[in-house]
């Protein structure tokens, strides 16, 4: 257990419906990483954030998703309308960004999502 | 595009024997360069980190090299064992802080 977790693990649903995830980081972890991960691929990049700020968003995300991280603790990730294409496992990750240190990143067990 | 490529084909091996997996990048220059393990269903657990001006680097049974001129590294499982069978993924860090992944090797350790 790293410390980083996140729900609903499994997730079914029927296209069109919204969806969301949610994430709670390690305590003091001020970054804070989502990814997509679908078979035999490794974690896409979605977004990330430090503290609150939304410092990056992937091109490949479509309007459709959106992540937010209120007060800088937990995040959530909500897909509306979706898709058989968003089939996958969505990861957080957390990390204590302080300068220059190297940032290990501390993965959840993900949040894996079947739209039928 | 930056891009990272490992080997795309699962690797078998024997137990006891040296697992070498492949890690080569593009159009990119990293700091470090980290290595984690997956196994199915679950996320990835972070292993080992190598910095730009290392060279080699070693944590038990595994080892790292980073050989920035060539832009690739080699992640070796030495004396392997069937509890290794996992998929490795290796992982750069952009300057803002970004990590990108590599695609993964599957690694499975026949007894």
């Amino acid at each position: 257990d790293t410390g980083v977790s996140q729900n609903p693990r499994h997730k079914i649903t029927k296209r069109g419906q919204n969806v969301t995830f949610r994430c709670d980081p390690i305590s003091e972890h001020n970054r804070l990483y989502w990814y997509r991960q679908t078979l035999g691929q490794g974690p896409e990049f979605l977004t990330y954030f430090q503290n609150e700020a939304q410092l990056e968003k992937s091109r490949l995300l479509s309007d459709r998703f959106s992540a937010e991280r209120p007060k800088g603790s937990f995040s959530t990730l909500e897909i509306q309308r979706t898709e058989q294409g968003d089939s996958a496992m969505y990861l957080c990750a957390s990390f204590l960004f302080q300068g220059a240190n190297t940032g290990e990143l501390f993965f959840g067990e993900g949040s894996r999502l079947t739209v039928l | 595009s930056q891009k990272i490529e490992q080997n795309s084909e699962a690797l078998n091996i024997q137990e006891g024997k040296t697992a070498t997996l492949t890690c080569n990048y593009t159009n990119y220059s990293p700091a470090y360069l980290q290595w984690y393990r997956q196994d199915p269903g679950r996320g990835p657990v972070f292993l080992l980190l190598i910095r730009e001006n290392e060279k080699e680097k070693r944590k038990e049974r595994l080892k790292v090299t980073f050989d920035t001129t060539l832009k690739q590294s080699l992640f070796h499982i030495t004396a392997s064992q069937p509890a290794d069978s996992a998929t490795y993924l290796c992982a750069l860090r952009t300057g803002t802080y970004k990590y990108i992944f590599g695609t993964g090797t599957r690694l499975k350790v026949l007894a």
